[in-house]
């Protein structure tokens, strides 16, 4: 089974302020993993995705994270804070297609993390 | 290229009423998720589908809830004789293919169902 823990359910900092949200994940294989941001009332909006390639993965908006294996880790990080990213952000984990097991597709999703940027 | 729709974005329900919520995938996406958010909760799988076959349907409540995605015309998730505990946000997600690099979820706006 996989589950996703997001470490902060409110995160807030000043404008032009490193952003970091973090995601540890637990997976019997490898992962792809994903970050989501939800502004309020609206869907989900992809901002980067790890399907096992470079573990730096940049983004939409300026966003970066980057798998550590080691630390079953997939941090999110933007180094200026814009007021434009306050959001929810949600770290999400899936089965990759050649893992043999079921949960391919099924996207586990972390609890959230509210960003708040103050000016 | 429009996204995901859903429709309605709001529903309102009685207890014992049927909710029917519609998702309309990306054009060209045969792939079709359905996820719940509780309030205070992260999102939950429902089921996933493809054209007229439910793949996985391990988040589906046993009783009262269905989904269908038929071979012409949206997904509809259909939840019968409603309870307050359904009140959530339910969000629908597409995607092209079930293969590497083409497998990427886009998501609808949601359905916020209220039941009082």
């Amino acid at each position: 089974a996989q589950s996703v823990t997001q470490l902060g359910s409110h995160v807030s900092v000043s404008e032009g302020a490193l952003v970091l949200l973090r995601c540890n994940y637990s997976s019997s294989v490898p992962p792809y993993l994903f970050w989501y941001v939800q502004y309020p009332n609206q869907g989900l909006q992809l901002l980067l995705k790890y399907t096992s390639a470079a573990t730096l993965v940049k983004g939409i908006n300026g966003f970066e994270a980057e798998f550590k294996k080691s630390e079953t880790s997939f941090h999110l990080t933007k180094p200026s804070a814009h007021m434009s990213d306050a959001a929810e952000y949600f770290c999400a984990v899936t089965e990759p297609p050649n893992a043999g097991g079921t949960s391919y597709g099924k996207l586990t999703f972390g609890q959230g993390t509210i960003l708040t940027v103050h000016p | 290229n429009a996204g995901v729709m859903q429709n309605p974005r709001h529903l309102v329900r009685r207890r014992g009423q049927e909710a029917r919520l519609r998702c309309s995938p990306m054009k060209g996406h045969s792939h079709v998720y359905w996820y719940r958010q509780l309030p205070e909760e992260g999102l939950k799988f429902m089921v996933y589908l493809q054209k007229e076959n439910i793949i996985d349907e391990s988040g589906m409540p046993k009783e009262r809830f269905s989904a269908e995605f038929p071979k012409e015309g949206p997904s509809i998730l259909r939840i019968q004789q409603v309870v307050r505990g359904d009140s959530a946000a339910y969000f629908c997600a597409s995607s092209l293919a079930r293969a590497l690099g083409t497998d990427t979820q886009y998501f609808g706006p949601g359905t916020r169902l209220t039941v009082l």
